[in-house]
């Protein structure tokens, strides 16, 4: 079947640490990923994606790799800052199906 | 710039009450989607509509019903409201099927508590 395993949380870190939230998929096919981020009473938002293998998606300063070999997508960041604390989601999709799955989700808290 | 509409934010209902969950999106998508979110479950689909006029079950769908009024409206009903049903609920959109590197737009979730 197709599934998202994303690290547990919470994760807590310092202003300026570095970031790392680790997820891995499960897929019968060839799926995009996405990061979402979810901040307090909000809806999730897009944070980034890749749709092919080797591809890199970037937005404010968060990056994360799609590896085929690992299936992996890993979200970094290279210097948290407290605006980025929130929950974030892993997620794929798939080109049939119509269908989005998404892992549990990871909180992060960013103090100062 | 509205997006992805959900209405109310917070509900409070008693066990056996009913209710609807108004969603709509004015960016001309053709999918819906229904989730809930509950602690350490992260996201679960309810129900999903492809396109105008179709509806199907996603992972968690008993105990709740679906209309998809026009291409911009997709509802959720609770007919006889449950405590486990506490919840809040996400409706979300994507332009169309068949292009799985299009992102899901969402709204900003509906509180809702069951006594």
């Amino acid at each position: 079947g197709n599934s998202v395993t994303q690290m547990e949380g919470p994760v807590t870190l310092s202003e300026e640490a570095f970031l790392t939230i680790n997820c891995t998929y499960t897929a019968t096919g060839y799926p995009s990923l996405f990061w979402y981020v979810q901040y307090p009473g909000e809806g999730l938002q897009l944070l980034l994606k890749a749709t092919k293998a080797d591809d890199k998606g970037s937005n404010k300063g968060f990056e994360a790799t799609y590896r085929k070999e690992t299936t992996s997508f890993h979200l970094e960041k290279g210097s948290v800052q407290v605006s980025d604390s929130a929950v974030y989601f892993c997620a794929l999709s798939l080109l049939t199906g119509n269908q989005f799955y998404f892992g549990t989700g990871t909180s992060l808290t960013v103090i100062p | 710039n509205a997006g992805v509409t959900q209405t109310p934010k917070f509900q409070v209902l008693k066990t056996g009450q009913s209710m609807t969950l108004q969603c709509a999106q004015d960016m001309n998508h053709n999918s819906m989607y229904w989730y809930r979110q509950d602690p350490g479950m992260g996201l679960r689909l309810i129900y999903y509509s492809a396109s105008e006029g179709t509806t199907d079950k996603g992972e968690v769908p008993n105990g709740y019903n679906v209309s998809r009024l026009n291409k911009r409206e997709f509802s959720l009903r609770l007919e006889s409201a449950a405590p486990s049903q506490t919840s809040v609920y996400f409706c979300a959109s994507t332009l169309d099927r068949g292009y799985s590197n299009q992102p899901q737009h969402f709204g900003d979730g509906t509180r809702l508590s069951i006594l």
